[in-house]
Parts: C-alpha cells; structure tokens; sequence
C-alpha cells in the first residue's frame, strides 16, 4: 500500500527556534498534502492544504506566517513552524492524496511528529 | 460536509464483535461514508468505506442502512490491538480532504 513517512519522529526544540517537519510520499506521487495537528485528547485539526507547485491554502485561524508549508515536488511537503512558543506542542501529522487509483482511499497519513517547544 | 455522530467512548470484550454507531442523517446521495481509526500516537488508519451497499475487507464490515443515515462499523472479533479511536467521516469522494470529528473511543478489554 501506499506510504507517507515523516521526519523527525519527534523533536524538542527551545522557545524562539523554528522547526522544519518533512512529509514524503514513498512510492507514489502526491499532487496534494495535507497538515493537521492534533492536542492531547483532542481530535485532529487540519491546518493547511497543499498543492505542488503552488501556495497553500490554511484553515480559518491558521497563521501562514508562523506555519510555512512548501510543496515543491510530487513526494515532499514540509511544514516550518516559525518561532516556536510552547503552545505549539503538538502532534504533527501530514496526509498525501496521490493522484489516482480507486475503490480504496486516496489519501494516506504519516505516522507524526511529536513537536514538543520548552 | 454532512455532520457525524458517534458515541464519544465504547468498551468491547477481547474476542467478541465490536459494534461502532455513527449517525450521518444529513447526508446527501452522492457522500460516502469513511472509517478510520487511530491507535495512540500514530497517524490516522483509513479502514473501509461505501456509498449504499454494506462493505466487507479483511479488517471491518460496513453496514449502511438503506435511508443511509446512519451506518454501523463491525469489527468481528476485536483484539486487544484494535484499542484506538475510531472515525465516521461523510465525504463527497475520495478526493475531498479528511476533516476529524471527535470520534469513539474503543477500549479491547481481556
């Protein structure tokens, strides 16, 4: 089946840094992803929407200055979280929609990346 | 999107069938009907899913009832593995993006 990896696993990160999280489509091409972040007990949250090649599109009360998505190829998106603050501790998890193929799903989630901001 | 509901939380026996309700009364003719589940701390699992017609593979049943507003997700004989949060999600096709509701909480119990 389809593969979304994510990189790093987790990571902790001090108060004003910035931290670059990597999406991967391993073995088909992912002509849009998908970033949603998820607190303790809660549901997931999507955040944004990305197309390769193009802007991406953020969910009502998403900052797109402190959250920066790149989409340049078929198989990476990566999500830049801007001067991170503590309250930006979260579960991070990427989906990638591939292009084709039907009678099953289209779109495939990563594994997460635990996002911890002391 | 059509709006779901399900039971915030569920407990099962080890072994025996796990039942999960979701009610999806607003649903519109041409919507499907998603599964999917999350076990602790991994990325979301997608499960089954169908339009009208009940949907068996080799991890879940799907039974839609025929004014298809409500289905049941069926997990034959629940392991203790199958501990997760589980997802009813009303979708247009399989091209429109995933939005969470709350979904249930099942609980495997020995």
């Amino acid at each position: 089946g389809a593969v979304v990896s994510q990189h790093p696993s987790r990571v902790i990160c001090k108060s004003g840094t910035s931290v670059k999280i990597e999406c991967r489509s391993l073995d088909f091409q992912a002509t849009t992803m998908f970033w949603y972040r998820q607190f303790p007990k809660q549901s997931l949250m999507l955040m944004a929407t990305s197309n390769e090649g193009s802007k991406a599109t953020y969910e009502q009360g998403v900052e797109k200055d402190k959250f920066l998505i790149n989409h340049a190829s078929l198989t990476l998106s990566t999500l830049t979280v801007t001067s991170a603050h503590p309250e930006d501790s979260s579960f991070y998890i990427c989906s990638a929609r591939s292009a084709g193929g039907t009678g099953t799903d289209t779109q495939y989630f990563g594994p997460g990346t635990r996002l911890t901001v002391l | 999107d059509a709006k779901t509901t399900q039971p915030p939380s569920m407990d099962c026996a080890e072994g025996r069938a796990a039942n999960l309700p979701c009610n999806h009364s607003t649903i519109s003719g041409n919507e499907y009907v998603y599964w999917y589940r999350q076990i602790h701390s991994q990325g979301p699992q997608y499960i089954i899913h169908g339009l009208k017609n009940n949907e068996t593979n080799e991890m879940a049943s799907l039974i839609i009832t025929e004014d298809r507003k409500s289905s049941t997700l069926i997990l034959p004989h629940a392991t203790l593995r199958d501990t997760a949060v589980y997802y009813c999600i009303v979708r247009g096709t399989s091209y429109d993006k995933v939005i969470f509701g709350p979904g249930t909480s099942l609980s495997v119990i020995p």
